[in-house]
């Protein structure tokens, strides 16, 4: 299982750009690098999934170099309503285990 | 709507007294999944399920159990809760495998006093 490690908090202000790292060192070639956001007492709600290069959806980006053994979740524009605690996860689309391991999670606080 | 379905919201209950958490899903989803989340430790998987009749331990499986009877629906069961089962749960599920795009429940907290 790849374990990910992600900065424990990052403060922005209101209509920058954010970006967060996630590494992955030991990610194995079947899996993929999926970023999930979650507000406190609620569920992680998905962002973005890639396995490559560079992925876009109208949230945010995603980056993902050639060894893949990190990425990065690009927030553009932040609002304060992005505050929350955004987790990068590394795994298959199942295989010999269907095991999960979250990290710590980043917390973003975005100030006006 | 595609949804996970959580229940109960909030319970209390106190030690040793059977409870289960329902976790029902309508998006005719493979794999679900459960986890607990507690504050400095994120979130820990319990148990997780690849399809009907097959279930398999997370990270944290002790203390708990779980039934794939149905495919939309994974209950965990508290046979004998305790005071270090307090937590905020969470129900999850997704297409395939962990790494397909988890759609996740609205959450338990429960409280064993």
């Amino acid at each position: 299982l790849a374990k990910t490690t992600q900065p424990i908090s990052m403060d922005s202000y209101e209509g920058q750009e954010v970006n967060i790292t996630c590494s992955h060192n030991n990610i194995a070639t079947n899996d993929y690098i999926t970023w999930y956001q979650q507000f406190p007492s609620q569920g992680p709600r998905f962002i973005i999934q890639g396995y490559k290069t560079k992925v876009t959806n109208e949230v945010a980006s995603l980056f993902i170099p050639a060894d893949r053994k990190s990425s990065t979740l690009s927030l553009p524009r932040v609002s304060l309503s992005d505050t929350a605690v955004y987790y990068c996860l590394v795994g298959p689309y199942g295989g010999a285990t269907n095991k999960l391991i979250f990290g710590t999670g980043t917390l973003l606080a975005v100030q006006p | 709507e595609a949804q996970v379905t959580q229940n109960p919201r909030y319970l209390i209950t106190v030690t040793g007294k059977k409870l289960t958490v329902t976790c029902s899903q309508n998006m005719n989803h493979e794999y679900m999944s459960w986890y607990r989340q507690d504050p400095g430790l994120g979130l820990r998987q319990i148990y997780y399920s690849m399809n009907v009749e097959v279930t398999d331990k997370g990270d944290v499986p002790e203390g708990y159990k779980v039934s794939r009877k149905e495919k939309r629906n994974f209950p965990l069961i508290l046979e004998s809760p305790s005071p270090n089962q307090t937590s905020l749960y969470f129900c999850a599920s997704s297409k395939g495998g962990p790494g397909e795009k988890l759609f996740f429940g609205s959450g338990t907290q429960l409280s064993v006093l």
